[in-house]
């Protein structure tokens, strides 16, 4: 089983600048085959990322992600207030499809 | 577009089955380019994959319930559903359905989710 381990745990920013998320996994995530989700409170998760770097329909470029291997990064270039939740890296590279424990992004 | 929502009892007792039903609108859930998938989790913790199920009924699941889960496909009724066995505590979680690709397993669209409380 593929562990997925997010850093930092809490990123405090405001908004306007860069947030910068790292996913990394316990052994190499074939073919990029990695996701980002955002969750808000009482919300189920939203695709934000796949295939490491493709963007999900209608997602801001504001959103980027980039990374291969074992090491995994979702960037958000300008943060606006309603990007302020948790976000979660999931490799389908391999069964079991694991997910990482989370990032939580908050306002400073 | 393609729309899920769960149902199913909010509370079961410890030792019994836990049952819940996602049903799909908006798009055949036989259409065969897509699998359909459980996930769950916890009050305040990580998403747990669980399992998920083609149209045909070919199915995959996790390891940590394996022993515990059933899940199956009614295609007449659109739905899909989660048995899981001997429920304890630490089975009570928000359950999500969601749906997937056969070699392309990201999440997308994703159920409201349920919260299942395991409680005598």
């Amino acid at each position: 089983e593929i562990v997925l381990t997010q850093s930092p745990g809490t990123l405090s920013l405001s908004p306007g600048e860069r947030a910068t998320l790292s996913c990394r996994a316990s052994q190499s995530v074939s073919s990029s085959y990695l996701a980002w989700y955002q969750q808000k409170p009482g919300q189920a998760p939203r695709l934000l990322i796949y295939g490491a770097s493709a963007r999900a329909t209608g997602l801001p470029d504001r959103f980027s992600g980039s990374g291969s291997g074992t090491d995994f990064t979702l960037t958000v270039s300008r943060l606006e207030p309603e990007d302020f939740a948790v976000y979660y890296c999931q490799q389908y590279g391999s069964s079991p499809y694991t997910f990482g424990q989370g990032t939580k992004l908050e306002i400073k | 577009q393609v729309q899920l929502q769960e149902s199913g009892p909010g509370l079961v007792k410890p030792s019994q089955t836990l049952s819940l039903t996602c049903t799909v609108s908006g798009g055949s859930i036989s259409s065969g380019i897509y699998y359909w998938t459980w996930i769950r989790q916890p009050a305040g913790k990580g998403l747990e994959w669980i399992g998920r199920i083609s149209p045909s009924g070919t199915t995959n699941y996790g390891p940590s319930l394996e022993s515990r889960v059933t899940i199956s496909v009614d295609t007449s009724k659109n739905q899909f559903s989660l048995e899981l066995t001997s429920v304890t505590a630490a089975d009570t979680a928000v359950y999500y359905c969601a749906r997937s690709r056969p070699w392309l397993n990201w999440f997308d669209p994703w159920g409201q989710g349920t919260l299942v409380t395991v409680s005598s």
